[in-house]
Formats: structure tokens, C-alpha cells, sequence
């Protein structure tokens, strides 16, 4: 069975740009959670979604958002790009919301922010 | 909310000898606690994890074990091999279902 994937896997941008990533979940998983990871903050939830509704929501600001799918796929989007917002982020898919279900993560996207 | 201290940060082993992670956790209604391990480039993968009604768990050379009084939990990898050097990170789940996860342990063992 094929495992999570994300694309682009590398993205630069500039500050004030926007940026949308993209998640497939592993098949027939029906929840989609966002981390973001960088070396300070280490892993921080963003949000999860659960047959396409948001279900749990991180403390990030409202210039990050995403959305659900019906096939199950994710997006994220980041407004108004920050050098701060440099990162990995993950997307981890699991069989049933969290935490009934165990998350597996993807390879994640590196966002560079110039 | 949730907030899971891992520890230590570091962890330097010579291969075929013991190591062992440990994470503390604050909010008694945590009830599920994954391990997992990053190695560079790659995004974590779960090696192991443990529900609170269970006390110990164990798969090959890796083990977990659940303190729910003290709220602590413990990666245990035995006879460890250089493929085992990578960040280990723990987990632990708020009551709202909500991943919490430590700041990760880099393991480095040494042939």
C-alpha cells in the first residue's frame, strides 16, 4: 500500500507570497492532520480534518488554513508569507480521527520564505 | 492543554548496548503515546506506541512502558545497531484528541 504523499516535496518563496500544499493520504484513511516542524519549535499541530470537516485546530494564526477533500485529499494554504513560516511540514493520514486512529506522516514539504 | 517533556536530548550509546528516552505528560486524560523516528530528509515514522490500558509493550529490540500515576512513558531499544542512530520524538494525546509531541531525542550510537 502506498504511503503518504506530499508535493512539492521543495518550495521557495518570498515574504508576502502565498502557498498551497498538498497531501494524499495513505488509501482508505479518511483523517488528514498538518504539523509544522522547525528546529526551535520542533513538531506543532496545525490542524486535522476528518471526512473533509476541520476537527481539531492548532494555535496558529488565521493566515493558515486548509481543507479536506472528498477523496480525502489535503490542502494546506499560508497567506501573506512570513520568514518565520520557513519549514517542514508534515501531513499524517490516519484510518479514523485521532486518537482512535494511529497517524502515519509523509516525507513533508521544505518552505523556504526569502 | 497537553504539554510533553522528553528527555534527554542527546543520547550517545555504543552499539549493542541499551538506550533509553523518556517523556512526561500533563493532562491525565492522555490515553494513547506513540514513539516515533525521523532520520534526516525523511518525515517521522511510528515505531512503536501504547494505549493507557495497558502497562508495557514490546516489538523485537524495541519496548515501551506506561506510568499512568507518575504520567510518564519510556522508549527501551535493546542491543542497539548504527541504523538505530535518528531523532526519536514521543507523543501524547489531549483529551480533545490532539497530538502533543516532545522536542526529541537525537541517538547517535557509535560502532
Amino acid at each position: 500500500k502506498a504511503g503518504v504523499t506530499q508535493t512539492p516535496r521543495y518550495l521557495i518563496k518570498t515574504r508576502g507570497q502565498q502557498v498551497t500544499l498538498s497531501c494524499s493520504p495513505i488509501s482508505g484513511h479518511r483523517s488528514v492532520s498538518w504539523y509544522q516542524q522547525t528546529p526551535g519549535q520542533g513538531l506543532q499541530f496545525l490542524f486535522e480534518y476528518f471526512s473533509e470537516t476541520q476537527r481539531n485546530k492548532g494555535n496558529f494564526p488565521g493566515r493558515f488554513s486548509g481543507r479536506q477533500f472528498s477523496n480525502s485529499r489535503s490542502e494546506m494554504n499560508v497567506s501573506t508569507l512570513e520568514l518565520g513560516d520557513s519549514a517542514l511540514y508534515l501531513c499524517a493520514s490516519s484510518l479514523e480521527a485521532t486518537p482512535v486512529g494511529k497517524q502515519f506522516f509523509g516525507p513533508g514539504t521544505r518552505l523556504t520564505v526569502l | 492543554g497537553e504539554n510533553v517533556e522528553q528527555h534527554p536530548s542527546t543520547l550517545s550509546v555504543q552499539e549493542g548496548d541499551s538506550a533509553v528516552i523518556k517523556c512526561t505528560y500533563s493532562d491525565s486524560a492522555s490515553n494513547y503515546f506513540p514513539w516515533y523516528k525521523q532520520e534526516l530528509g525523511k518525515g517521522p515514522q511510528l515505531i512503536i506506541d501504547i494505549r493507557s490500558n495497558v502497562g508495557e509493550k514490546k516489538d523485537q529490540r524495541i519496548a515501551v512502558t506506561l506510568n499512568k500515576t507518575a504520567k510518564h512513558f519510556s522508549l527501551h531499544i535493546t542491543e542497539t545497531q548504527p541504523e538505530d542512530s535518528a531523532v526519536y520524538f514521543c507523543a501524547a494525546t489531549d483529551s480533545w484528541g490532539k497530538f502533543q509531541f516532545g522536542a526529541g531525542t537525537q541517538v547517535v550510537v557509535t560502532p
